[in-house]
């Protein structure tokens, strides 16, 4: 089944170059960070998190940067790959455990 | 495979009708959660049990509920069911608490249409 709503916005790579997706989180309070992939059909599934403590954390080919002062996240993907189409989510977290999720950004690779 | 199971993965129903879904976690994993993902709202925390304690709730509605067994898997309850509640409603699971840097595996998610 389709995963999110109609009007996400869409970042389109070469296959090979570097993927920058951005998200704004709403409440400087959150102290924890995640991002999801989601592939059509499937769940979502997780890559990376970060606390608020951190300013960067590293995965395997995945980067994830936090900016407090701006309330800012990004995620980068090293030398995208046709497997990395997905639509890609941040979520924030609360003391109060609860996940909020941003609206997500469709990634297309081009071979 | 993520390693966590739910059941069904389709569920057609009518308005006003009440159901059931069901979320096996990881073996291993204490703590549930569900979400709900439909086109106008993206994907929404409903609630969370850890060890089969409610932990944490999200935008979940009165005529939603939830619990965790012993066996540790999950249900959500649905009643009253209205066209607006047709989503996807994903399960997932962890070893430890929400709040941990641990990570949260998601099932396949269950499709419900209500007509």
């Amino acid at each position: 089944g389709e995963s999110v709503g109609l009007h996400l916005p869409t970042l389109s790579v070469q296959e090979g170059d570097n993927s920058i997706i951005n998200c704004a989180y709403s409440n400087s309070a959150s102290d924890y960070f995640i991002w999801y992939k989601q592939e059509s059909g499937k769940g979502p599934q997780f890559i990376i998190d970060i606390r608020s403590n951190m300013d960067k954390r590293q995965g395997q080919r995945v980067t994830v940067l936090l900016n407090k002062t701006v309330k800012h996240l990004s995620l980068q993907i090293a030398a995208t790959q046709p497997g990395d189409s997905a639509v890609y989510f941040c979520a924030e977290m609360e003391s109060s455990y609860k996940l909020i999720f941003g609206s997500g950004t469709r990634l297309l690779v081009r071979p | 495979d993520s390693g966590v199971t739910q059941t069904p993965k389709h569920l057609i129903t009518a308005t006003g009708q009440r159901v059931t879904l069901r979320c096996s976690p990881r073996s291993g994993d204490l703590s549930v959660y569900w979400y709900q993902q439909s086109l106008d709202q993206g994907l929404q925390f409903l609630i969370q049990y850890y060890n089969g304690e409610e932990r944490a709730k999200g935008n979940i509605l009165e005529r939603f509920s939830a619990q965790q067994f012993p066996d540790l898997h999950s249900e959500l309850n649905l009643s009253s069911l209205e066209l607006g509640d047709s989503a996807l409603y994903f399960c997932a699971s962890s070893v430890l608490p929400a709040g941990e840097l641990d990570e949260q595996f998601f099932g396949p998610g269950t499709r419900l249409t209500v007509l």
